[in-house]
Parts: structure tokens; sequence; C-alpha cells
């Protein structure tokens, strides 16, 4: 079935970059997502990219997709408290299926 | 425009006890899906519904949950009876459809006792 792995700590601090990765297994997949989950509540979607694309960057997020290696990451730039949460990659194996990875938590210190 | 509502956004019930679950989803959205996220995983699909048909719930364990959306719309998702590995974050999400974006509400936590 599908597999998706995440490391599960990342501390950062306030200004730096953060870098999250992920690997997946369903080379099928034809979306790959970033979520967001703050503390008590839901899945907020950050950013996705396409199957066929390299790298999508959307402010202070990048998302580079290495098909070959199925590797997923994220980097945040000029990281905030804000930003601190759990952060999930999720691959979509059709029909919106979502797979998601066991989470990796971010946390800023100021 | 109000996202996906669930409610209750927790619940404690004891071992054994029926519980059930609610879900709005966003106006004129047709897909609906149920997700399960237990302690430190990420959310796992339970069942998805297109309108009032449920199309996958091949991980929802029939034993003992059940769910329903009997008019396309809102949706319930029920466990009799609960056991103590019920506990957990029951997450509600809904999209257009099933290639578009799904958005999620807040879960209700469940703790069995």
């Amino acid at each position: 079935g599908e597999d998706v792995e995440q490391s599960l700590f990342l501390s950062v601090r306030e200004g730096d970059s953060s870098v999250i990765n992920c690997t997946y297994t369903d080379s099928s997949s034809t979306y790959l997502y970033w979520y967001k989950q703050e503390p008590g509540a839901g899945l907020q979607l950050l950013t996705y990219i396409f199957s066929n694309m390299d790298m999508k960057q959307d402010q202070r997020l990048t998302v580079l997709l290495n098909k070959k290696d199925k590797h997923l990451s994220l980097r945040i730039a000029d990281t905030q408290t804000g930003d601190s949460a759990i952060y999930f990659c999720a691959e979509n194996y059709g029909n919106n299926r979502l797979a998601f990875g066991k989470g990796n938590q971010v946390v800023v210190i100021p | 425009e109000a996202g996906v509502v669930q409610s209750p956004r927790y619940k404690i019930i004891e071992k054994k006890q029926p519980v059930a679950f609610w879900c709005n989803p966003i106006s004129g959205h047709n897909t609906l899906y149920w997700y399960l996220q237990n302690l430190g995983q990420g959310p796992e699909l339970l069942i998805r519904y297109e309108n009032e048909e449920a199309v996958d719930d091949s991980q929802l364990p029939k034993d003992r949950f059940s769910a329903e959306r009997l008019k396309g719309v809102d949706s319930t998702l029920k466990i009799q009876p609960a056991e103590l590995g019920d506990s957990a974050v029951y997450l509600c999400a809904s999209s257009s459809d099933a290639n578009t974006e799904a958005f999620f509400g807040q879960g209700t936590r469940l703790t069995v006792v």
C-alpha cells in the first residue's frame, strides 16, 4: 500500500530557514501536498505540487520534488513563530484519497 | 463562508458505549471524507462519499463503525460499541469533487475511558 515517511521533529531559530523532508512510495500519485496542523486545529493545506513539476515557490514556501527518488521537501524561508506546528506531507493516489505521513513537528525558537 | 463544521469538538465516553460525530461540509461540496488521526500519526481515510453514496469504505471497520450521508449534505459517523483503542481525533473533510482540494474541519477528539 501507499507509505509516506517523514522525520519527526525539527527546531529552528526565528528568521532561519527550515526544511522538512518526506518520501513517498506511489509513483503514480498526481499531486503531492503539504498540510499544516496547529494545536487543536484541523489540517490546513499550505501548498501542493503537481507530479510533473520539479519545484514550486509560493511566497516563503518552496517545494522541491525529486520523482526519481520519490522525495518531497518543503522549505520555509524566514521562519516565524507562527510557523510552529506539525507539517504533514500527503500523496493523492487517486480520487482525492490522501495518504499522509506521520508528520514533522516544527518548533520555532524566538 | 463557513468551513467544514464538526461537532462535538470533544467527547469523553466509557468503553462499550455508543458515540456519534456530526459533520457539515462546505456548501456545494459533493465529496465528503471521514479520517481517523491517532496520536502522533497522520490521518487515515475511513470513508469517502460522493453525494449520498459511500464510494470508498474499505478502511472502515464495519463491525463497530457506521456512517451515513442521507441527503448528500451532512454526515454522521457512529461507533457502537466504543473501545479504548478508538480514542483519537476524527476529522471530516469536503471537496467540490474528488479531484479538487479537500478542506478539513477541526475534528472531534474522542477519549474512551
